[in-house]
């Protein structure tokens, strides 16, 4: 039963590049959310999804970043004319229901280094 | 907005100690998650608290829900190299009772356990 995935692990980019996260949840769970994480910090909250939808997006830089779940395929954090302030790790969760309770189950992760 | 701070943020400590470590907030909290990551990965759910005074145990680890759901602690008892790691608390919102995914995250502690 494989857990998130999350690919690529390592992307550089240089400043002004696009930036493609991809993350595929666990098998059969419908909520996705993405998490930034910077050195020696906690996970900050930037989005949660559910296939075709975006349910909340307030943690979220309204410029340049955008997510999507699509009914196929993984969903993707897109992250346009990159800035060096976007070098992060990001981790994708997911979770089979919205219960108070739930699980997440996160992936690896993809660290960001833009130069 | 929902702050979890966490103390102390760096804990060296020889094989065989025990340590406590605490996730404190002026906010009420519907739950509260503990999860472990190592370097290079996503993080692991340990424990999740819903009731304000509950107590759970996980062989080495207790973990107690303040009376108040405010604050939490995980007490390490034993300690082993086994257990270095970020240990982050992470609080599921009360207004709502649904999307545990959009949790607030503290900013974690650093545990190294020397052998």
């Amino acid at each position: 039963n494989a857990g998130v995935m999350q690919n690529p692990r390592h992307l550089v980019r240089r400043r002004g590049q696009e930036a493609r996260l991809r993350c595929s949840p666990m098998k059969g769970h419908s909520h996705v959310y993405w998490y930034r994480q910077l050195p020696e910090e906690g996970l900050k909250f930037m989005v949660y999804l559910q296939k075709e939808n975006i349910i909340d997006e307030s943690g979220m830089p309204k410029e340049r970043f955008s997510a999507e779940f699509p009914k196929e395929g993984p969903s993707i954090l897109r992250i346009q004319q990159v800035v060096r302030g976007d070098s992060a790790a990001y981790f994708c969760a997911s979770s089979p229901s919205v219960a108070y309770n739930s699980p997440l189950h996160f992936g690896n992760g993809t660290r960001l280094t833009v130069t | 907005t929902q702050l979890l701070e966490q103390s102390p943020q760096f804990l060296s400590i020889q094989e065989g100690e025990n340590l406590t470590v605490y996730c404190n907030s002026s906010s009420v909290f519907s739950s509260l998650q503990w999860y472990r990551q190592e370097p290079g990965e996503g993080p692991v759910l340990l424990v999740t608290v819903v009731t304000g005074g509950e107590v759970k145990k996980l062989k080495r680890l207790t973990f107690q829900f303040g009376d108040a759901r405010k604050d939490s602690s995980l007490h390490i008892t034993a300690a082993q190299p086994g257990d270095t790691g970020l240990y982050l608390c992470a609080g599921g919102p009360l207004n709502t009772v649904t999307n545990a995914g959009k949790s607030t995250f503290g900013d974690g502690t650093t545990l190294t356990v020397k052998p």
